[in-house]
């Protein structure tokens, strides 16, 4: 069965410094991998996705993604945190008829 | 395009009460789902339809009830309410009939069940 770890539940990082948030994720065939985030009050946006190809993924808002076969990861990275980045960020992996989420990192960012 | 709409926002239920929450996407969509979320759970999936007169049971689907006559309309029926059912629910729908498309949500219905 899919399965996907967020083992961080809430991350504090300081404006201008660089993030990484942390996804595992359990599944028997090549995945399909997503990371969303959702502003306060908001639905969810997706910001990247992996299917296959090169292994560092682009996204908006200056996101980007690796996956790691070996380490069944999928991190989310920004080099320079923004004050407008905080949110709860979602890893998910997208099987057939349904996509399975992780708990969710709550991103607080300090001035 | 408004993309995904549910409507309404905000619902206040007493327990053993019955309402649907209604969502709708103009986008074309083959694929609907209804999802919930509660903290430290990540959203959990209710049920989905890969098309009209489709439909099937996700994660949680006990409590609720879907249909799907049309392409753009998905409405959730909570037959009895319960205070388990005090969620944030989100609609989505994606352009592909697998889990593997982009979804696209709608903002959410936040439902308490007093």
């Amino acid at each position: 069965a899919q399965s996907v770890t967020q083992p961080d539940i809430h991350i504090t990082v300081s404006e201008g410094a660089s993030l990484e948030l942390r996804c595992n994720y359990s599944y028997g065939a090549t995945p399909y991998l997503f990371w969303y985030v959702q502003s306060p009050g908001q639905g969810l946006q997706l910001l990247l996705k992996y299917f296959s190809g090169d292994t560092l993924v682009q996204g908006i808002k200056g996101f980007e993604a690796e996956f790691k076969r070996s380490q069944s990861s999928f991190n989310l990275r920004k080099p320079s945190v923004h004050w407008s980045d905080a949110a709860e960020y979602f890893c998910a992996v997208g099987g057939q008829y349904k996509l399975v989420f992780g708990a969710g990192t709550i991103l607080r960012v300090k001035s | 395009n408004a993309g995904v709409t549910q409507t309404p926002k905000f619902q206040v239920l007493k327990t053993g009460q019955s309402m649907t929450l209604q969502c709708a996407q103009d986008m074309n969509h083959e694929y609907m789902s209804w999802y919930r979320q509660d903290p430290g759970m990540g959203l959990r999936l209710i049920h989905y339809s890969v098309g009209a007169g489709i439909t099937d049971q996700g994660e949680v689907p006990n409590g609720y009830n879907v249909s799907r006559s049309t392409t753009e309309d998905f409405p959730l029926r909570l037959l009895s309410a319960a205070p388990s059912q005090t969620s944030v629910y989100f609609c989505a729908s994606s352009p592909g009939v697998t889990g593997t498309d982009t979804q696209y949500f709608g903002p959410g219905t936040r439902l308490t069940v007093l």
